[in-house]
């Protein structure tokens, strides 16, 4: 069964300097991978997604992931943390031969100080 | 394009009431999905429809239910309501299947509070 771990349940940055947020998975499969963000009493907002075209993926807002699948790891990162990016972030893995197709992780929040 | 709504966005019931959320995807989505978001146990899959069909179902009792019109429309109904079903209810929306790695896209969600 696929699964999701997101390994840091809270991130504190400083302005300017740079996130990381890391998650790992396991599956059977070829998975589709995707990264969103939820900032308060909001939706998710979709910031990238790899689905096997290209290991290094570009998102929205200056986010970047990159996909190893020796590590199985699909961490998110951004050279330069700005005060919005403070927000709630979701790690999350699609397959299809799964029981449960699309398993989300536990969530990393992330806070950013001035 | 106008993105995924969901009315209402508040609600506050009782206990043993029942309650109707609705979910109105983007345009030329066929997919709706829903999740139930608590702090304590955090995004749990509901269910998904596709072209008015239940397509998969999370670990959830038989008080929750759903169902999609043939305009994609999809409603969320949960009867007997509990305490514990007080959460943020989010729907998301794609064009194919979203276990299958279609992209979602999430509405702003339905906060239910039950007293």
């Amino acid at each position: 069964a696929q699964s999701v771990t997101q390994l840091d349940s809270h991130v504190s940055v400083s302005e300017g300097t740079p996130v990381l947020l890391r998650c790992n998975y396991s599956s059977s499969y070829s998975p589709s991978l995707f990264w969103y963000v939820q900032h308060p009493n909001k939706g998710l907002q979709l910031l990238l997604k790899y689905t096997s075209a290209a290991t290094l993926v570009k998102g929205i807002n200056g986010f970047e992931a990159e996909f190893k699948k020796s590590e199985t790891s699909f961490h998110l990162t951004k050279p330069s943390a700005h005060m919005s990016d403070a927000a709630e972030y979701f790690c999350v893995v699609s397959d299809p031969t799964g029981f449960q197709k699309l398993v989300f992780g536990t969530g990393t929040r992330l806070l950013v100080s001035p | 394009k106008a993105g995924v709504t969901q009315t209402p966005r508040y609600l506050i019931k009782t206990r043993g009431q029942q309650v109707t959320l609705s979910c109105s995807p983007i345009s030329g989505h066929r997919s709706v999905s829903w999740y139930q978001q608590t702090p304590g146990q955090g995004l749990q899959f509901l269910f998904e429809y596709f072209s008015e069909t239940q397509r998969n179902k999370g670990n959830f009792p038989g008080r929750f239910s759903g169902r999609q019109f043939s305009n994609s429309r999809s409603e969320m109904n949960v009867s007997t309501l509990e305490l514990g079903d007080s959460a943020l209810y989010l729907c998301a929306s794609s064009r194919g299947l979203a276990g299958e790695g279609d992209t979602q896209y999430f509405g702003p969600g339905t906060r239910l509070t039950v007293l």
